[in-house]
């Protein structure tokens, strides 16, 4: 039961161009989303979040959007650079059990030169 | 401030043994979590840890076990090992009251064979 969706295993883009990556859920009870960078052979990194009762967040050149009625967020990156290739996880926590996250299975973002 | 540390970070292990993996989050930060990624299955929350007690917890068998002592740092167990254990274990930490962002360590690899 993947309650965290990524539906694109890969997303290739051009430099200086917009990256959007999309993630979808299907538990109501999540209210706080976040996006996460991962290198190989290194952990994940915390990028960005959102709370339920936000619809934005901006943080320099990443923004995600959150749209409650179709249980779906995305981020975005602009302009896109050669260091953002990596994957990218969506995780979402509901308020019990705040620090368990649950996450997607990741999209592959290169940025092509 | 010095990150999230992971030791070992890879280890082969027989079928039926048992293994310690040990973290060691920021300092401050009191949650302590532990998630399995494997390729089939992604990033799987398996316990959390805050003051001392397991928080939360996921859907592992009870093979799985962790503990946390006073100065935040935590271990995590698996005993009687079998070959689908063979995955990348990351710890992460928190500080209290930021729900869901979450630190990475760079994981511990297990293989077993």
């Amino acid at each position: 039961d993947q309650q965290v969706k990524q539906n694109s295993p890969s997303l290739s883009v051009q430099e200086g161009r917009i990256s959007i990556l999309n993630c979808d859920y299907t538990n109501s009870m999540f209210d706080y989303f976040l996006w996460y960078k991962k290198y190989p052979a290194e952990g994940p990194t915390f990028l960005i979040s959102i709370s339920s009762i936000k619809d934005k967040n901006e943080d320099g050149r990443f923004t995600v959007f959150l749209n409650k009625s179709a249980k779906h967020l995305s981020l975005h990156i602009v302009p896109s650079q050669p260091g953002d290739s990596a994957v990218y996880f969506c995780a979402a926590s509901a308020v019990q059990g705040a620090q368990k996250l649950v996450f997607g299975q990741g999209t592959r973002l290169t940025i092509n030169p | 401030k010095a990150g999230v540390t992971q030791t070992p970070r890879y280890l082969i292990k027989t079928r039926g043994q048992q293994v310690t993996l040990s973290c060691s989050p920021i300092s401050g930060h009191r949650s302590v979590s532990w998630y399995q990624q494997t390729p089939g299955q992604g990033l799987q929350f398996l316990f959390e840890y805050f003051s001392e007690t397991q928080r939360n917890k996921g859907n592992f068998p009870g093979r799985f076990s962790g503990r946390q002592f006073s100065n935040s740092r935590s271990e995590m167990n698996v005993s009687t090992l079998e070959l689908g254990d063979s995955a990348l274990y990351l710890c992460a930490s928190s500080r209290a009251g930021r729900a869901g962002e979450q630190y990475f360590g760079p994981g511990t690899r297990l293989t077993v064979t």
